[in-house]
């Protein structure tokens, strides 16, 4: 039973480059989100999808795009990396909108911008 | 604006000793409030969560939290720290925009 899996684990990018980090759950949850977390500063919501075919904005997404590919899979899109999205990257899933259910995070993703 | 705040960025507590981490919240309605735990290196964990009904939630791993609406305030309690127990806790509440408000952590450190 693996939960949320995202990949990749680790990434060093350089300034200017794209990436996607890639998410996905096998819980049949409709809810999906990413968050970043930065020292002393909690996790900040990037964007969340609340049904297959939705997304929304949180509370950082300048830089950022997402897709919501499927009901399975919710991926964060870095057009242009920047130095100021350094950070860990988490994926997570519930079976609602709002974490009226659990919630349940992936193993994260470090990122370096150089 | 809906928000958490975690008074104590890293409390350091004895292995036996009772442990009590803070939090209070800003929210208008009755909120919906949680507790995560996260290992170094790990994603998050949900350790408790109120809903609604009785104040005292119990969790996972011995953890439980009041909550107390005069005091805006949901405090994570255990008895009796174990070592394991050394990580990273934040607080959260529902949003009611699909997201959850996370506090910046409290650190816990256990010495043996």
């Amino acid at each position: 039973n693996a939960g949320v899996t995202q990949t990749p684990k680790f990434q060093v990018l350089k300034t200017g480059q794209s990436m996607t980090l890639q998410c996905a759950q096998d819980m049949n949850h409709n809810s999906m989100y990413w968050y970043r977390q930065d020292p002393g500063m909690g996790l900040r919501l990037i964007y969340y999808s609340a049904s297959e075919g939705t997304t929304d904005k949180g509370e950082v997404p300048n830089g950022y795009n997402v897709s919501r590919l499927n009901k399975r899979e919710f991926s964060l899109r870095l057009e242009s990396a920047a130095p100021s999205q350094t950070s860990v990257y988490f994926c997570a899933s519930s079976l609602n909108r709002g974490f009226l259910t659990e919630a349940f995070f992936g193993q994260g993703t470090r990122l370096t911008v150089v | 604006a809906q928000s958490v705040t975690q008074p104590d960025i890293h409390i350091t507590v004895s292995e036996g000793a009772s442990l009590e981490l803070r939090c209070n919240y800003s929210y208008g309605a009755t909120p919906y409030l949680f507790w995560y735990v996260q290992s170094p290196g790990q994603g998050l964990q949900l350790l408790l969560k109120y809903f609604s009904g009785d104040t005292l939630v119990q969790g996972i791993k011995g953890f439980e939290a009041e909550f107390k609406r005069s005091q805006s305030s949901f405090n994570l309690r255990k008895p009796s720290v174990h070592w394991s127990d050394a990580a990273e806790y934040f607080c959260a509440v529902e949003g009611g925009q699909g997201n959850l408000i996370f506090g910046k952590g409290t650190k816990l450190s256990v010495k043996p």
